[in-house]
């Protein structure tokens, strides 16, 4: 089963407005990667976090890693309609095995 | 191609039915993995090859899923007596072993359909 919990399941945005979403695990992770799927499309890389409390920023997108690195989080700003998708974390683990979240589906109103 | 290859891009079968799924990894990539996808979560992983040999095949459902890759390249999924339940999308994906970030390159998946 997947180890990471994901919320929100959904996410409706008005084009404009900031979000976050999280990542959430009872067990501390080892590392946590993002990943972006557009719909009818396949999962893309979009950043790594390896460090308790690692904070990385892809334009208006940051990334964090909490510090007891049992957690994680997506912030987007001004969101704009090209950040439609479905955003999931996964846990990375031995061989470069990831077990996914459900993921976050994000809708925005133009 | 540049990117992780997979064919058929769809396939019906019917129940009980034989059925091969086929991936080309990104050329130079060790390490490749298979997930399946079914609708509304996430990747759910299936198997992980390091060259030749199946490294971890802990997550395969069950003796009717098996998968190969003989030259270390190309990658077969089998999944034999097919149900209802097998219906998903079967993502391949690969990356460079070793590489700073453990980044997977997936591919566009091959939609199966069990009637």
């Amino acid at each position: 089963g997947q180890q990471v919990m994901q919320i929100p399941q959904y996410q409706h945005v008005q084009e404009g407005e900031d979000f976050t979403t999280y990542c959430n695990s009872s067990t501390t992770l080892s590392n946590i990667q993002w990943y972006k799927q557009r719909p009818g499309g396949h999962p893309v890389f979009l950043i790594q976090l390896v460090k308790s409390g690692e904070v990385k920023k892809q334009k208006r997108l940051t990334f964090q890693f909490g510090e007891a690195k049992k957690n994680s989080s997506l912030h987007i700003t001004a969101t704009q309609t090209t950040d439609v998708g479905t955003y999931f974390c996964a846990e990375g683990g031995s061989w470069g095995k990831l077990q996914f979240g459900a993921g976050t589906q994000v809708v925005v109103t133009p | 191609g540049a990117g992780v290859s997979q064919t058929p891009s769809n396939k019906v079968t019917e129940k009980g039915k034989y059925v091969e799924l086929r991936c080309d990894p990104i050329s130079g990539h060790t390490a490749l993995y298979w997930y399946r996808q079914s609708l509304g979560q996430g990747p759910e992983f299936l198997i992980y090859f390091q060259g030749t040999g199946a490294a971890d095949d802990s997550g395969l459902p069950n003796d009717r899923f098996f998968a190969v890759r003989p030259e270390g390249s190309v990658s077969t999924l089998k999944i034999q007596r097919t149900e209802r339940g097998d219906s998903a999308v079967y993502l391949c994906a690969s990356r460079i072993q070793g590489a700073s970030t453990g980044e997977l390159f997936f591919g566009e998946g091959s939609r199966l359909t069990v009637l």
